[in-house]
């Protein structure tokens, strides 16, 4: 089955720390994403990229940082410059193409221990 | 700054009768609306869309609507059923420079009733 996995579901990040949390997609998707969700809140984008090696800054990405080394994989590191990590993170994918929907993993609850 | 707002926060609605959500946005750039569905703890999964240059669509029992002079699109769902219960997203996208980028309301929960 094509899809977006998003590992681990759940994750706790201590004080000072980074942590990555994983996205692959085997729709052979060019385009993927990186969305925060906090409680009650829409979807914020932080960053995301067209192709691989080449990634834009979204409209939140202080204290994040990402990399496209291969086509399946859009990492997002969540660094210790990130103040309030703790949120409900969804990666997504799409054609490259215009006017295409975007697929969702399943995503990953951060906490803050 | 918002450019997509969904303002109202929830909505309750007898089983059967129709669902009416709305969605603002700012930016008359945008040239592509989606509705997404969302359940806690899961990621939001692809309901309906609307291109610019289209005013309706429908698909089974949702349909978009966009009235671009006013920046409002909203999505009607009818008959609404107990499982219809979620928060809903509505997303507007523009092709940029880098590419693609969908900006999102911040969602409104609705509540169907047996």
């Amino acid at each position: 089955d094509g899809g977006i996995t998003q590992s681990p579901k759940y994750l706790f990040r201590k004080e000072g720390q980074n942590v990555t949390l994983s996205c692959e997609q085997n729709l052979n998707h060019d385009a993927m994403y990186w969305y925060r969700q906090d409680p009650g809140q829409g979807l914020r984008l932080i960053y995301y990229s067209q192709i691989v090696n080449d990634f834009q800054k979204g409209d939140i990405a202080e204290g994040y940082s990402v990399s496209r080394e291969k086509k399946e994989s859009f990492p997002l590191t969540v660094t210790s410059a990130q103040k309030n990590p703790t949120a409900f993170y969804l990666c997504a994918s799409k054609r490259a193409a215009t006017n295409e929907k975007l697929f969702f993993g399943s995503g990953t609850q951060l906490s803050v221990l | 700054d918002q450019q997509v707002k969904q303002n109202s926060p929830s909505l309750s609605v007898q089983e059967g009768r129709i669902s009416i959500l709305n969605c603002d946005y700012t930016n008359s750039m945008f040239d592509y609306f989606l509705w997404y569905k969302k359940y806690p703890a899961e990621g939001p999964t692809f309901l309906i869309s609307i291109s610019s240059i289209k005013d309706k669509n429908e698909d089974g029992r949702f349909t978009v609507f966009l009235n671009k002079s006013a920046k409002h699109l909203s999505l009607h769902i009818v008959p609404s059923q107990p499982g219809d219960s979620a928060v809903y997203f509505c997303a507007a996208s523009v092709f940029e420079a880098a590419g693609n980028k969908l900006t999102f309301g911040g969602g409104t929960r609705v509540l169907v009733k047996p």
